[in-house]
């Protein structure tokens, strides 16, 4: 019931496309979901996060779609970048004992070719 | 503003032995969550601390698995008695008490057994 279910696990996409990565997450006391950015040799750093009382949050280029009743969100990266190149990590979390405990999805290695 | 640290950034021991993996937060923060990552996976919560305070430590395993955040010093992850199954990328992340869910992550101790 902790789990959260990420896909896919690599994505190639050409520059100037959009990126987009699936979450999925069981446990409904989850009300906090961050995404994070990983490039190698880098510890991850916050992207984006939306709670569930909204179902779409954008920053820039960056944008989550938050669906409450299937229990799924997902980050849109539009306009990709060969920069863009790294792993991204969906996470969620709940402020019983404190939102810095996170359950992590799996990862996806995303690849923008220029 | 320095980032969080973490020392030493690699780290090979033999089984048996003990591995100390330091973190010190960024400034002005007092809550300090160690993450463990293995190869092609996400992050797994290990233990939550405030100063002086294991606040959480589900994710811990319960033997040769130890933490501590001490009044003055950084956090140390301790692991006696290593074994090959502890090989990984150890992480350690802060955030202020203003604004917990906000983490900021180390760069990592990429811990080897030999």
């Amino acid at each position: 019931q902790q789990q959260v279910k990420q896909s896919p696990q690599s994505l190639i996409v050409q520059k100037g496309g959009i990126s987009i990565i699936n979450c999925a997450y069981e446990n409904t006391a989850f009300d906090y979901f961050p995404w994070y950015q990983q490039f190698p040799g880098k510890g991850p750093a916050l992207l984006i996060a939306i709670r569930p009382d909204v179902s779409e949050k954008k920053e820039g280029r960056f944008t989550i779609s938050f669906n409450k009743s299937a229990k799924q969100f997902s980050l849109h990266i539009m306009d990709s970048q060969p920069g863009d190149s790294a792993t991204y990590f969906c996470a969620a979390g709940t402020g019983g004992t404190s939102y810095g405990k996170l359950t992590f999805g799996q990862g996806t290695i995303l690849t923008v070719h220029p | 503003n320095a980032g969080v640290m973490q020392n030493p950034r690699h780290l090979v021991r033999r089984r048996g032995q003990e591995a100390r993996l330091r973190c010190s937060p960024m400034k002005g923060h007092s809550h300090v969550y160690w993450y463990r990552q293995l190869p092609e996976e996400g992050l797994k919560f290990m233990v939550y601390l405030q100063k002086e305070n294991i606040i959480d430590e589900s994710g811990m395993p319960k033997e040769r698995f130890s933490a501590e955040f001490p009044k003055e010093g950084p956090s140390i992850l301790r692991i006696q008695q290593v074994v090959r199954g502890d090989s990984a990328a150890y992480f350690c992340a802060t955030s202020s008490q203003q604004v917990n869910e906000k983490l900021f992550f180390g760069s990592g101790t990429q811990l080897s057994v030999l």
